[in-house]
């Protein structure tokens, strides 16, 4: 069964720094989101992506935050200077299309952890 | 943020037997609600879904239920399996909101032999 792949599945990183996390949707899908989980807490919306520009964002996703769609394949999350409270697990996730029915399907997520 | 709210953070039940996961939500604007099965150190996996134009959706072990008017749903399993120990996520989405999903905090649950 296809399924989303992220790497690395472990990022440290000094705070500061930036980071960029990867990820490779279903080949079909259209439609790419970023979330998170900080640890103890709920999974939370991040971005949606469609057709090569931003569709939503949440209040987290400050200018920061930056993702990209470098080729047909790989769909990127770039934080360009990390913060402690950037720590959390980051979960990609693909859809077919924005349809009824069409449930997200996630990666393994990547762990940042910033130090 | 409470839209989602899984107010059992654990469930513990015996092999064979039923297990019923419930969810709650605020927003009436949600007209999609799915389920998703997590093990530590994997990303969330789908496990069923469910309209707001319906009020029961099977799949093999699995049902969901939806009460619009009381904005709750729950899973029911049965039979209940130890492979079936895991965080079960509610999740929720709305129409004009690119299809987001909004999640509650999760329950643990913990089928034992």
């Amino acid at each position: 069964e296809p399924e989303v792949t992220q790497t690395p599945s472990h990022q440290v990183t000094q705070m500061g720094q930036e980071v960029i996390l990867r990820c490779v949707p279903i080949s079909n899908h259209l439609y790419f989101y970023w979330y998170r989980q900080i640890l103890g807490q709920k999974v939370e919306f991040l971005v949606s992506f469609y057709n090569n520009e931003i569709s939503e964002k949440s209040e987290i996703f400050d200018d920061q935050f930056s993702v990209e769609r470098p080729d047909g394949s790989n769909f990127t999350l770039k934080i360009r200077s990390t913060k402690l409270e950037d720590s959390a697990m980051y979960f990609c996730a693909s859809s077919p299309d924005r349809a009824i029915n069409q449930p997200q399907h996630f990666g393994d997520g990547t762990r940042l952890s910033i130090l | 943020d409470q839209q989602v709210k899984q107010n059992s953070p654990s469930l513990s039940v015996q092999e064979g037997r039923i297990s019923i996961l419930n969810c709650d939500y605020t927003n009436s604007m949600f007209d999609y609600f799915l389920w998703y099965k997590k093990y530590p150190a994997e990303g969330p996996t789908f496990l069923i879904s469910i309209s707001s134009i319906k009020d029961k959706n099977e799949d093999g072990r699995f049902t969901v239920f939806l009460n619009k008017s009381a904005k709750h749903l729950s899973l029911h399993i049965v039979p209940s399996q130890p492979g079936d120990s895991a965080v079960y996520f509610c999740a929720a989405s709305a129409r004009g909101s690119n299809y987001k999903l909004t999640f509650g905090k999760g329950t643990l649950l913990t089928v034992n032999p």
